[in-house]
């Protein structure tokens, strides 16, 4: 199994620009979500789904769209590209149960906006 | 409502020497908590967790962790300590009440284990 893998590893975007920052899992998890690291911040929950069709948002969802069509691909919308969104993202994946199971991340996609 | 704490921006332990880094947390219901490390320029890995039953959790890598529910605490510790094992560890506590599924993040504390 590949796990969680996130396409790409590093972008670099102009404000105003738009992207999609991909993130696939091939274990047939249920729950999916995307974080955003920052220093001194932590984790902060973005979006997240706990299966195809539904998705829900986080504690900082401005800017950011995300859609779940299938249960492996789980993409994220940078609809108009700000520098207050130079971070890493993460994705991440768990099964069902969710609540007493952990996530598995995706390596991270390292992005900036100039 | 619904947070944790972890008190140490960062822990300096020699090689070979007993690692201990700390978590409380603040639920309403029962907590179920994990410990993850991140590695530079990684994702996040899960380490250990715990949902009931013994309050001593062992882990990934050699590492446990202890539940104190009077504390509110679940302490990561290690008896000797890798310089291999020097990354930024995260603890994360999910609230057992309602329907809740997410996950409160600390803010991480960065491990040196020096030579």
């Amino acid at each position: 199994n590949a796990g969680v893998t996130q396409t790409p590893k590093f972008q670099v975007l102009k404000t105003g620009q738009s992207m999609t920052l991909q993130c696939a899992q091939d274990m047939n998890h249920e729950y999916m979500s995307w974080y955003r690291q920052d220093p001194g911040m932590g984790l902060r929950l973005i979006h997240y789904s706990v299966g195809a069709g539904i998705t829900d948002q986080g504690e900082v969802p401005n800017g950011y769209n995300v859609s779940r069509s299938t249960t492996e691909d789980f993409p994220l919308r940078l609809l108009s590209a700000a520098p207050s969104q130079t971070s890493v993202y993460f994705c991440a994946s768990s099964n069902a149960g969710g609540r007493y199971n952990e996530q598995f991340f995706g390596p991270g996609t390292r992005l900036t906006v100039l | 409502a619904q947070s944790v704490a972890q008190p140490e921006d960062q822990v300096n332990v020699a090689e070979g020497n007993p690692l201990t880094v700390k978590c409380t947390y603040s639920v309403s219901g029962n907590p179920y908590l994990f410990w993850y490390v991140q590695y530079p320029n990684r994702g996040l890995q899960f380490l250990l967790k715990y949902i009931t039953g013994d309050n001593l959790v062992k882990g990934s890598y050699g590492f446990e962790a202890e539940f104190n529910k009077s504390q509110t605490s679940f302490h990561l510790k290690k008896p000797s300590a890798l310089v291999s094992d020097s990354a930024l560890y995260f603890c994360a506590v999910r609230d057992g009440a309602g329907n809740n599924r997410k996950l409160i993040w600390g803010l991480g504390t960065s491990l040196a284990v020096n030579p």
